[in-house]
């Protein structure tokens, strides 16, 4: 049973534009969510996180968006860059509880296309 | 940010022998640390949690006599793969987790290992 689910395996963007990328979660009790970024053969780097009290995150080019009710959360990267291109996994925990450790998505292979 | 150092980064192995993966936490204490595995092109999934000074708890599935680990120090976390096999091949990665700065949930993770059982 997937937890957290990221739809789209994969996105192509030009370089520039807003990258979009989607995550729902099916479970209520999680309420911290975090963005991942890998490149292949490397560890993943933390990107950008959300509680579940806010409904908004900033961090430079990075914004994250939290839905609670949809149970949906997005990153966007404006402007998107080169550099971006990577696979971004969206994750989520649940403090205190049997799921206080991170759960991942299967990822979205995002293309910034130069 | 914290630095979370994972040795080997590729380990080649016969199938039968085990081999030991160490995670450690260079600038920081880690009271938990996390091991993942990722098939190719697939997610990062959790396959347990190490508290320092206590068993380790496995995710459903995961068998505790294959994958032992050990987090006898604050700092280290080891995975040992026993007798492996071609199917244990994967991608093993460690986290570590930094209570420092306020940030929860903000796991740091080590460069990963790349496991190949022939």
């Amino acid at each position: 049973d997937q937890q957290v689910k990221q739809n789209s395996p994969s996105l192509s963007v030009q370089e520039g534009r807003i990258s979009i990328l989607n995550c729902d979660y099916t479970n209520s009790m999680f309420d911290y969510f975090l963005w991942y970024k890998k490149y292949p053969a490397e560890g993943p780097t933390f990107l950008i996180s959300i509680s579940s009290i806010k409904d908004k995150n900033e961090d430079g080019r990075f914004t994250v968006f939290l839905n609670k009710s949809a149970k949906h959360l997005s990153l966007h990267i404006v402007p998107s860059q080169p550099g971006d291109s990577a696979v971004y996994f969206c994750a989520a925990s649940a403090w205190g509880t049997s799921y206080d450790k991170v759960i991942f998505g299967p990822g979205t292979s995002l293309s910034v296309i130069p | 940010g914290a630095v979370v150092s994972q040795h080997p980064s590729r380990v080649i192995c016969k199938s039968g022998t085990s081999v030991k993966i160490e995670c450690r936490s260079l600038d920081f204490q880690a009271t938990t640390m996390f091991w993942y595995r990722q098939f190719p092109k697939k997610s990062l999934m959790l396959m347990a949690t190490s508290n320092e000074g206590s068993k380790a708890t496995y995710e459903q599935g995961v068998e505790k006599d294959k994958f032992l680990i050990n987090h006898a120090s604050l700092t280290l976390s080891t995975l040992t793969v026993t007798s492996a096999h071609p199917e244990d091949s994967s991608f093993y990665i460690c986290s570590a987790r930094d209570w420092q700065g306020g940030f929860r949930e903000k796991l740091f993770f080590g460069s990963g290992t790349q496991l190949s059982v022939l």
